[in-house]
């Protein structure tokens, strides 16, 4: 079956612009989780949406936005982009988070100039 | 969240078995043991998890101690393409949430 596809896998943006990171999870995973990663914070957890609904957010700024759809894809959209804001930005999917596990997409690397 | 301790590197053999440590002290009655694993330029991978009882799957095997304050990930016969960097995660109670560490880098030698 297909996995989880982060689209695009690569983008490069201007400090004050916005951009929307999209995730399409694996059929049937209806939990979606965004993570951040950089060399110097590692991996951190950003928020996780179930059924359309956010049900956990990470210590991140308010330009950190997200959503979920009916059909479980999800956008991530950061706002005011910050040279800080360059990172792996990484999406997993999950069934049922407790039992199943997470599997991750291979993630949007955003640069910001 | 409870927090997680592991070494941040280790070395094994091809064809041994990797045992990788972790502390977990603050584990609290009902949060979850993840391990993930992430090899370079890759999202990370899910291998096993457990919450009091060893597990075993097609991976790996984990074993938690009687109080549940660390645990061993045990790859069985490491191959140079288990080389990556290995999370030890205690997840908050819904599962939902992983708060990672820095991990440790498994380095499998020929």
């Amino acid at each position: 079956k297909a996995g989880v596809t982060q689209t695009p896998r690569y983008l490069i943006k201007t400090r004050g612009q916005q951009v929307t990171l999209s995730c399409s999870p694996i059929s049937g995973h209806r939990s979606v989780s965004w993570y951040q990663q950089t060399p110097g914070q590692g991996l951190q957890f950003l928020f996780e949406y179930f059924s359309e609904t956010q049900r956990n957010k990470g210590n991140f700024p308010g330009r950190f936005s997200g959503r979920q759809f009916s059909n479980s894809r999800s956008e991530m959209n950061v706002s005011t982009l910050e040279l800080g804001d360059s990172a792996l930005y990484l999406c997993a999917s999950s069934l049922a988070a407790i039992n199943y596990g997470y599997t991750f997409g291979s993630g949007t690397r955003l640069t910001v100039v | 969240d409870a927090k997680t301790t592991q070494p941040p590197s280790m070395d094994c053999a091809e064809g041994r078995a990797a045992n990788l440590p972790c502390n977990h002290s603050t584990i609290s009655g009902n949060e979850y043991v993840y391990w993930y694993r992430q090899i370079h330029s890759q999202g990370p991978q899910y291998i096993i998890h457990g919450l009091k009882n060893n597990e075993t799957n097609e991976m790996a095997s984990l074993i938690i101690t009687e109080d549940r304050k660390s645990s061993t990930l045990i790859l069985p016969h490491a191959t140079l393409r288990d080389t990556a960097v290995y999370y030890c995660i205690v997840s908050n109670n819904a599962g939902n949430m992983l708060t990672f560490g820095g991990g440790t880098r498994l380095m499998v030698k020929p």
